[in-house]
């Protein structure tokens, strides 16, 4: 059983930058997965922020791409989520996941999900 | 487009049956992918592909899709179904991301 989870300060100033690491156990981040970073507001919906395959290509939220940076460690079995110039807004829990496909559809599933670890911006 | 749109709220008789739908224009290439989510937990996937329940999900849950429209069925609603509903696809304008809608809070009376 494939189990995530998230650590880093749970505390950013703003214009900081926000850095969390994902720890994957009970698989290797080098299967034929991505790993996604998701995050959601006090009260809010969800968001998918980006993710990363383990050759290092990454995919982006368009709307965040110009600050974020996603980055993997296979040494570690690990993968990180850099959230730069933050504000307010970025106040959220933040997820890191495994998205998988549907072999039979292509349709895209997030079938592991870690606990969540909730990220204040505030001075 | 890489929008999915959902109903903000839901509401079922206990033991009726409720759909929730996810609108969108990815949806007439990919199915969606539903997960339930409990206050303080993380997002649980119960349907994914054309109609498929992982390990575990009740078969009171299933899924369907039609045109740009994909829907969650709950068939004999149970009190502990009472959570916020989220569909997700890929994008399907060549862009490679994912979307959420925005949820449905499903209340059971």
């Amino acid at each position: 059983q494939v189990q995530l989870q998230e650590s880093g300060p749970g505390l950013v100033k703003p214009s900081g930058t926000l850095s969390l690491t994902c720890a994957v156990s009970g698989g290797s981040i080098s299967s034929s997965n991505w790993w996604s970073w998701i995050r959601q507001p006090p009260g809010k919906g969800l968001e998918w922020i980006g993710e990363i395959y383990h050759s290092g290509s990454t995919n982006y939220n368009p709307s965040l791409k110009s600050r974020v940076t996603i980055s993997v460690d296979k040494s570690k079995n690990q993968f990180s989520l850099k959230l730069s110039s933050v504000t307010a807004a970025d106040t959220a829990v933040y997820y890191c996941a495994r998205r998988d496909y549907d072999i039979l559809t292509g349709s895209t599933l997030i079938s592991y999900w870690g606990q969540g670890t909730l990220v204040t911006v505030s001075s | 487009s890489s929008e999915l749109t959902q109903d903000p709220a839901v509401s079922v008789a206990l033991g009726q049956t409720v759909r929730i739908t996810c609108q969108g224009d990815s949806l007439r290439s990919y199915y969606a992918s539903w997960y339930q989510q409990k206050p303080g937990q993380a997002p649980v996937l119960v349907i994914y592909g054309k109609n498929n329940r992982p390990s575990g999900i009740p078969d009171r849950f299933s899924g369907s899709s039609s045109g740009n429209t994909a829907s969650l069925t709950i068939t004999g609603a149970q009190a502990e179904d009472e959570a916020d509903y989220y569909c997700n696809s890929r994008d399907s304008s060549g862009n490679h991301y994912v979307v959420f809608g925005g949820g449905t809070k499903l209340t059971v009376l």
